[in-house]
């Protein structure tokens, strides 16, 4: 079946410094590709998608590439901000389904 | 106000008890989704439902139960609650042809 793979966190940066957090796919066809963002006490919200490889999803100074010789959709930042502070979910949608398969989360806390 | 709202927003119940967490949409959006948060699993699917009167089951369906009589209201109903029911449970919903999901604030659930 469809699953994601995200790396742990905690993730711990300073203010300005570059985010990178990892995610790998499984899917048996062409899947659609997601991060969306959870702000402490409040619902995920989507932040940036692509659709097809090579596509950049791009939003709020982050993007990710649909890597599909890799399977993955790797999160990037150059300079995050205290706001940044959140749980990120990689997901993927598959085989046309409205379902939507998340990865366990990535927190990320950023100190001034 | 317009948007998807769950309630309600905390609750604890005792084991066996029955319990049912609310969620209604403004948006007339198609499709709505269950989801229980827990640590080191992220996000799981319950139940979801593609129009009025059509359900079905997700990941983790067991102890749960659904009905959609109405397009904007999806409760989720917790028969006779267990401990391992204590989560965070997420509504979301998503138009027919976007594999975007609009979630709620989520309902956090402690059976004792």
């Amino acid at each position: 079946g469809d699953s994601v793979t995200q790396m742990e966190g905690p993730v711990t940066l300073s203010e300005e410094a570059f985010l990178t957090i990892n995610c790998t796919y499984t899917a048996t066809g062409y899947p659609s590709l997601f991060w969306y963002v959870q702000y402490p006490g409040e619902g995920l919200q989507l932040l940036l998608k692509a659709t097809k490889a090579d596509d950049k999803g791009s939003n709020k100074g982050f993007e990710a590439t649909y890597r599909k010789e890799t399977t993955s959709f790797h999160l990037e930042k150059g300079s995050v901000q205290v706001s940044d502070s959140a749980v990120y979910f990689c997901a993927l949608s598959d085989r046309g389904y409205q379902k939507v398969t998340f990865g366990t989360g990535t927190k990320l806390q950023v100190i001034p | 106000d317009a948007g998807i709202t769950q309630s309600p927003r905390y609750k604890i119940t005792e084991t066996g008890r029955q319990v049912t967490l609310m969620c209604h949409q403004t948006w007339s959006h198609s499709y709505m989704f269950w989801y229980r948060q827990d640590l080191g699993h992220g996000l799981r699917l319950i139940y979801y439902s593609a129009a009025a009167d059509i359900t079905d089951k997700g990941e983790v369906p067991d102890g749960y139960v659904v009905s959609r009589s109405k397009t904007e209201n999806f409760p989720l109903t917790l028969e006779s609650a267990t401990r391992s029911q204590t989560s965070v449970y997420f509504c979301a919903s998503s138009e027919d042809n976007s594999y975007e999901q609009y979630f709620g604030p989520g309902t956090r659930l402690t059976v004792t």
